[in-house]
């Protein structure tokens, strides 16, 4: 296994488009996060799943953003209607831990995927 | 409540020590510490867990008080591979992600 794929790695997309990313985590890794990164800012925490279900999603997404793990799988993060704000890189990590309600644990991060809204 | 690491930039000469710092208003169950070279993802360097642990990596190190609810991360003899950004990422009682700092960009030169 080589690590938490991320795709695609850049996106550039015109001011209210739709996209979509996805993360394929370590296989053997049953929580999955998404994050959030700008220039000079550490990853801001968007949702995390723990299996194929989703424990919390941060009180500053909007409602276009949506991510889904499909049978605990892969993971999808949709954003809608994009607004020049949403440039940023998204990471994905990955973790395992044994219970759904118990601290982070160690995180294995993808490369990320950069968007660019134009 | 995003943690505040300070300072925001050091740069040293290979060989040098540096401690990074890492605070919160709010009472921590554990500090995360990882570190992000340019372009590349974040890696994980260690977990305290509260306790005031210390631990140690090579020649990097941390400590944990929980009292103060701070950490420190202690780079001992720096080396040109340890130049990168440093984030540390704070988890509460009942809380189960990390909240990250705005990070301390470390350079060293030769």
């Amino acid at each position: 296994d080589t690590g938490v794929s991320q795709d695609p790695r850049h996106k550039i997309t015109k001011r209210g488009q739709n996209v979509t990313f996805r993360c394929d985590p370590i296989s053997e890794h049953n929580r999955l996060y998404w994050y959030r990164q700008t220039l000079g800012q550490g990853p801001e925490f968007l949702t995390y799943f723990q299996n194929e279900a989703q424990l919390e999603k941060s009180r500053l997404l909007s409602d276009r953003f949506s991510a889904e793990r499909p049978k605990g799988s892969f993971s999808t993060l949709e954003i809608q209607r994009t607004e020049q704000g949403d440039s940023a890189m998204y990471l994905c990590a990955s973790s395992f831990r044994k219970r759904a309600r118990t601290n982070t644990g160690e995180l294995f991060f993808g490369e990320g995927s950069r968007l660019t809204v134009l | 409540q995003q943690p505040v690491q300070s300072p925001q930039a050091v740069i040293l000469r290979e060989g040098e020590d540096a401690v990074i710092n890492c605070s919160s208003s709010k009472a921590l169950y554990s500090v995360h510490w990882y570190r992000q070279k340019h372009g590349e993802a974040p890696v994980f360097l260690m977990i305290l867990l509260k306790g005031g642990e210390q631990k140690g990596h090579d020649k990097i190190s941390a400590s944990f008080n929980e009292k103060k609810q701070q950490s420190s991360l202690y780079l001992t003899a720096s080396q040109l591979s340890y130049s990168g950004t440093y984030f540390c990422g704070t988890e509460g009682g009942s809380n189960y992600k990390l909240t990250f700092g705005k990070g301390t960009l470390l350079t060293v030169n030769p």
